[in-house]
C-alpha cells in the first residue's frame, strides 16, 4: 500500500519555465516531507524538505508547497534548467524503529533547451 | 559528499546462488540502510541497522538477510538469488534520530538474477 504517490511518471518542460512536481500522501500523521533528485548510476541526493507546520519552505530556485487539508504537496522548480532532468522522488518519514522513509514512485523530469 | 561506498556496483548471477553486497561508511553514522529501487515501486527498505549488531526488518525483507559487525560496514546477502531480486540496490547512512533528518545515499549496486 502506496503511503506516498506520485501520479505523474513524467513531466518535460522547456527551459526557463517552471517545472511542477506532484506528490500525494495517504497518512496523516506524516510531519515532515522531502524531495530528492536522481541522476542515472547515482544515488538519491536530497533536495529541499518541508515540515507540516510550514506551508511553503524555499531554496533558490526550489520551493516546495504543502496543502496538508489535501494531503498533497508539490515541488516548483523556476527557471528550470537543462542540469535539473533528473528523477525526483517525494518521500515521508514514518514507521517503527529507525524512522524509515517512504518513497513516491518518482518523477522524470526532462528540461528541453 | 558522504562517505558511503558499495559493492559491487555491478553484478550478474545465476538464480539460486548466494550474494553478497557490502556498505561501507566513513562517517561513523549510527544508522544504516538498504533500499531497492524498481520501477513503478520507487525505493522500498529492505533492512536497516541502529548500531553494531542491531538490525531489523523492512517493508520487503523476505529472502534477504544482513549483518552489522562493525560500525562501517553493512553487508545485505541473499542466500539463495531469485529473477525477483534483479534490482538496484541503495545504501544510505544517517546519523540523528528524529523526522527531520535526511538520509544520504550511496550509488547503488546493480543485480542482475539470470
Amino acid at each position: 500500500d502506496q503511503q506516498v504517490k506520485q501520479n505523474s511518471p513524467s513531466l518535460s518542460v522547456q527551459e526557463g519555465r517552471i517545472s511542477i512536481l506532484n506528490c500525494d500522501y495517504t497518512n496523516s500523521m506524516f510531519d515532515y516531507f522531502l524531495w530528492y533528485k536522481k541522476y542515472p548510476a547515482e544515488g538519491p541526493t536530497f533536495l529541499i524538505s518541508i515540515s507540516s507546520i510550514k506551508d511553503k519552505n524555499e531554496d533558490g530556485r526550489f520551493t516546495v508547497f504543502l496543502n496538508k487539508s489535501a494531503k498533497h504537496l508539490s515541488l516548483h522548480i523556476v527557471p528550470s534548467q537543462p542540469g535539473d532532468s533528473a528523477v525526483y522522488f517525494c518521500a515521508a518519514p514514518g514507521g517503527t524503529g529507525a524512522n524509515n522513509l517512504f518513497f513516491g514512485t518518482g518523477t522524470r523530469l526532462t528540461v528541453i533547451p | 559528499d558522504a562517505g558511503i561506498t558499495q559493492s559491487p556496483r555491478h553484478k550478474v548471477t545465476e538464480t539460486g546462488t548466494p550474494v553478497t553486497l557490502r556498505c561501507h561508511q566513513t562517517e561513523n553514522h549510527r544508522y544504516m540502510y538498504w533500499y531497492r529501487q524498481d520501477p513503478g515501486h520507487g525505493l522500498r527498505l529492505i533492512h536497516y541497522s541502529y548500531g553494531v549488531k542491531d538490525t531489523d526488518k523492512g517493508e520487503v525483507s523476505d529472502g534477504y538477510s544482513v549483518s552489522r559487525s562493525k560500525t562501517e560496514d553493512f553487508l545485505l546477502t541473499l542466500e539463495s538469488a531469485t529473477s525477483s531480486q534483479t534490482s538496484v540496490y541503495f545504501c544510505a547512512i544517517r546519523n540523528n534520530w528524529g523526522n527531520t533528518g535526511e538520509l544520504f545515499f550511496g550509488e547503488g549496486s546493480r543485480l542482475t538474477v539470470l
